[in-house]
């Protein structure tokens, strides 16, 4: 069955301080990675994505992801948090658009709070 | 580009009323999803339209439906509101093609009391 597990419910980190946010999918094909932030009260919107070739992947607002087969993990990193990166994360997995499994399939989230 | 439009924003309604939900997707996209947004809950497929039909469904009763239009856009009706069905509901659209990103709107926030 297809799912992607997100750990950490919530995670609290000092301003200027490293972040990983971890997800784990269970997938049986090809998965198509994606993550997500959500501001309060906001929609979704997308960080970055891997669909194939370098594992290690460049998104918006200083984040990466990088994509490990062999540990069914697609870990969100960022250097150094900014007070605005407080808010909710989620990891998704998606694949073949007309497959029966074609729904892109949400994490339950990470809470992300800033400690100033 | 226009992104993703929700309408309404807030939309509070008794028990046992219907609230229809609408959301117009980005240009040239054919798929709309829906999502419900429960406190606690994260995010939960509601129903997935592509091309003016329901490919897929979530795990929700009969009384959640909705529909596609020839121009892609998408309505939600909920039917007998319950209380449980306060959340956030988000609609995304995305290109009709393998691997493509989803892209959300904002949401409309129902309130049944």
């Amino acid at each position: 069955a297809q799912s992607v597990t997100q750990p950490d419910i919530h995670i609290t980190v000092s301003e200027g301080a490293s972040l990983e946010l971890r997800c784990n999918y269970s997938y049986g094909a090809t998965p198509y990675l994606f993550w997500y932030v959500q501001s309060p009260g906001q929609g979704l919107q997308l960080l970055l994505k891997y669909f194939s070739g370098d594992t290690l992947v460049q998104g918006i607002k200083g984040f990466e992801a990088e994509f490990k087969r062999s540990q069914s993990s697609f870990n969100l990193r960022k250097p150094s948090v900014h007070w605005s990166d407080a808010a909710e994360y989620f990891c998704a997995v998606g694949g073949e658009i007309y497959s029966s499994a074609s729904k892109i399939i949400f994490g339950s989230g990470t809470r992300l709070s800033i400690r100033p | 580009e226009a992104g993703v439009t929700q309408s309404p924003t807030h939309l509070i309604k008794t028990r046992g009323q219907q609230a229809t939900l609408r959301c117009s997707p980005i240009s040239g996209h054919t798929s709309v999803y829906w999502y419900q947004q429960a406190l606690g809950l994260g995010l939960q497929f509601l129903l997935w339209y592509d091309e003016g039909e329901e490919r897929n469904r979530g795990n929700f009763p009969p009384r959640f439906s909705g529909r596609q239009f020839p121009n892609y856009s998408s309505e939600l009706n909920v039917n007998a509101l319950e209380l449980e069905d306060s959340a956030l509901y988000l609609c995304a659209s995305r290109l009709g093609r393998t691997g493509s990103e989803q892209y959300f709107g904002p949401g409309t926030r129902l309130t049944v009391t």
